[in-house]
């Protein structure tokens, strides 16, 4: 168990819709990561947050956005919703941000299927 | 995109070492080298870490070349819960920071 804990598991929505994934990072991370591992494809790096603020950006869609909260969970939107947006949603987090050193604690996914 | 090369898949024998490598052919000298694993669909799983140093700790050892252009992650007696995809890292450094990028990682095949 790395401590970082997402929801819902296991999202199945429709074409067109919007969907909110959660992220609640470990105890004491103040930076939050998400990714995105479509079907046989790599992890892609979207968006990370640190303390609140967006901290760096990645190939993240514009219908997508993210948001971090003072209790530091985050929340990744995703609207307007696209067959190809099917895929597994990563959240990490970290203690600090910015720096060369520090792993990533990784959460279990979130599996979105859009029908 | 990574900053590094790995082989795209690789097998080993239940029992025996797995060696596997990594080209980071331009890393600086302050960037530190990560492995993380990823088993089947789960979460990323980080292994290890080190800058010039070899490190080693409960999970596997990591031996870095002196010009640290390239690196070795050993699993000393592989099993089959070892089978997964190893993502060797070096961090990208933008204008927000540090980013971890995966490239396609070495998919190990651990054989009964």
């Amino acid at each position: 168990d790395s401590g970082v804990t997402q929801t819902p598991k296991h999202l199945i929505t429709a074409t067109g819709q919007r969907v909110t994934l959660r992220c609640s990072p470990r105890s004491g991370d103040l930076s939050v990561y998400w990714y995105q591992q479509s079907l046989d494809q790599g992890l892609q790096f979207l968006i990370q947050y640190y303390n609140g603020e967006e901290r760096a950006k990645g190939n993240i869609l514009e219908r997508f956005s993210a948001q971090q909260f003072p209790d530091l969970h985050s929340e990744l939107n995703l609207s307007s919703l696209e067959l190809g947006d099917s895929a597994l949603y990563f959240c990490a987090s970290s203690v600090v941000p910015d720096t060369n050193t520090g792993e990533l604690f990784f959460g279990e996914g979130s599996r979105l299927t859009v029908l | 995109d990574a900053k590094t090369t790995q082989p795209p898949s690789m097998d080993c024998a239940e029992g025996r070492a797995a060696n596997l490598p990594c080209n980071h052919s331009t890393i600086s000298g302050n960037e530190y080298v990560y492995w993380y694993r990823q088993i089947h669909s789960q979460g990323p799983q980080y292994i290890i870490h080190g800058l010039k140093n070899n490190e080693t700790n409960e999970m596997a050892s990591l031996i870095i070349t002196e010009d640290r252009k390239s690196s070795t992650l050993i699993l000393p007696h592989a099993t089959l819960r070892d089978t997964a995809v190893y993502y060797c890292i070096v961090r990208v450094e933008d204008t927000g920071g540090f980013k971890t990028i995966f490239g396609a990682g070495t998919r190990l095949f651990v054989k009964a």
